[in-house]
């Protein structure tokens, strides 16, 4: 049972918007610390996606973007493209924890 | 190029021990806080450990704490993980990750994977 919940699945049509939930609760994602996002395409070890508020690293187009309110954060896909298809998982600190957790992943289909 | 390289993974018997290390190149080993994280056969990511630049200070995800332990050699830019008492529910590919801070909870993100090195635990 992962500390942050993401929908299993999300799918779009190639062009179309697709947006991926992570909520946390008061003690990682709602206690201030950032939400990192991860792709991992088939076969691939996963890669920083997004970082901190809404950073992309070099080579990661616009077409994606963070945002994070309260205890929820959310990944934005836009223009959706077939290489688009993976997991892509949501990543933060929990402060109970002492530790970092991860989202549940979420598999994006490209129709 | 930042390059990390996962070695130590096989099929070992529950009981036992195996020890994991990861050798980097391409960037200042000494500088960065590094992870172990692990991916089961269910596809989910779980964090494991981590240790601050200078290996003073680490911190270890419930389900292994008191097995594994995670150190590193800034002499040999490696990062080593050593597993203890393995469980069948332990059978996972291990990554070791890269850090964007120096520090254990700078929580800023892993910024560098590598390909990961099999561990199976089976009997």
């Amino acid at each position: 049972q992962s500390v942050l919940t993401q929908p299993p699945s999300v799918s779009g049509a190639p062009g179309q918007r697709v947006t991926i939930t992570c909520t946390g609760s008061s003690s990682n994602t709602g206690a201030g610390y950032d939400v990192h996002w991860y792709q991992q395409l088939p076969g691939t070890a996963p890669k920083l996606l997004i970082y901190g508020k809404n950073y992309r690293p070099s080579g990661v187009p616009d077409r994606f973007s963070g945002s994070k309110s309260g205890t929820s954060a959310s990944l934005a896909i836009t223009g959706l493209r077939a290489e688009d298809e993976g997991d892509y998982f949501c990543q933060s600190f929990d402060v109970s924890l002492s530790g970092y957790v991860f989202g549940s992943g979420t598999r994006v289909t490209v129709l | 190029q930042v390059h990390l390289v996962e070695s130590g993974g096989g099929v070992v018997q529950p009981g036992t021990s195996l020890r994991l290390s990861c050798v980097t190149s391409g960037f200042d080993f000494s500088n960065f806080a590094m992870h172990w994280v692990r991916q089961g056969p269910g596809g989910g990511l779980e964090w494991l450990a981590v240790t601050s630049f200078d290996g003073r200070m680490k911190s270890y995800a419930g389900s292994v704490r008191g097995r594994f332990t995670i150190s590193r050699d800034n002499s040999e830019n490696t990062l080593y993980l050593q597993m203890d008492s393995l469980r069948g529910e332990d059978t996972a590919l291990y990554y070791c990750v890269r850090d964007r801070g120096f520090n254990w909870n700078d929580a800023i993100g892993f910024d560098y994977w590598g390909q990961g090195t099999l561990v199976t635990v089976a009997s």
